[in-house]
């Protein structure tokens, strides 16, 4: 079975400071996706990135940066400088690959992030 | 950039009665999902459709839950006699075949009295 362990619930910040969220999974399966999503106050789900199972590197994009690291079954995204806009819930996902096409996404908890100006 | 739509964007209704969620997904993806969010809660997976057939169904999903592509555009969730405990938002997604990545809606919230 997957499992997806988000276990901040909440994370408060000022402005500009760096933050992380983290996220550890387990899935029996060799092959697999993962995934984090923003929900912003508006309740929209808005992509952020895809990891495959088979690809450790880590990613930066402008002030968010991933680290997965399949040793730790861990996939933490780091926010640098944050700022207000970037309060929202943080969901990490995990997917199976079933061949053919993605499995459903099995979520975590969510972090309720809050920057404070 | 080409997105989800669902409608309605929220739908009231009386405990006991049959709603219908409709979602027009992108056109040339080919597995469609729909999830659901209980406020405050997680997201959580409740059925994947493949070549118009059910290909993956959680615990959830159970029966008096449905799906179906009425129209070759369309994927509609039913759920055949509301509970109060089924009120939460309702997100249809699809998947881009070459990138595995999920599209949501911007959901559908129901709420059940």
């Amino acid at each position: 079975a997957q499992k997806v362990t988000q276990a901040q619930t909440e994370i408060s910040v000022v402005e500009k400071e760096d933050v992380t969220l983290d996220c550890v999974y387990e899935t029996r399966d060799t092959t697999y996706y993962l995934f984090w999503y923003k929900q912003p106050p508006s309740g929209e789900l808005v992509f952020l990135i895809r990891r495959n199972s088979f690809d450790e590197q880590n990613e930066i994009s402008g002030r968010y940066s991933w680290n997965f690291q399949k040793s730790t079954s861990s996939f933490n995204f780091t926010i640098t400088a944050s700022q207000v806009v970037d309060s929202a819930v943080y969901f990490c996902a995990l997917s199976d690959y079933s061949g053919g096409g993605a499995d459903g996404l099995t979520f975590g908890k969510g972090t309720h992030l809050i920057i404070q100006p | 950039e080409p997105e989800v739509t669902q409608t309605p964007s929220h739908q009231v209704t009386q405990m006991g009665q049959e709603v219908i969620l409709r979602c027009v997904p992108i056109s040339n993806h080919l597995y469609f999902y729909w999830y659901r969010q209980i406020l405050g809660q997680k997201v959580e997976f409740l059925v994947s459709f493949y070549n118009n057939e059910i290909s993956e169904k959680s615990e959830i999903f159970d029966d008096q839950f449905s799906v179906e592509r009425p129209d070759g555009s369309n994927f509609t969730l039913k759920i055949r006699s509301t509970k109060l405990e089924d009120s939460a938002m309702y997100f249809c997604a699809t998947v881009d075949s070459s990138s595995y990545e999920q599209y949501f809606g911007p959901g559908t919230r129901l709420t059940v009295t």
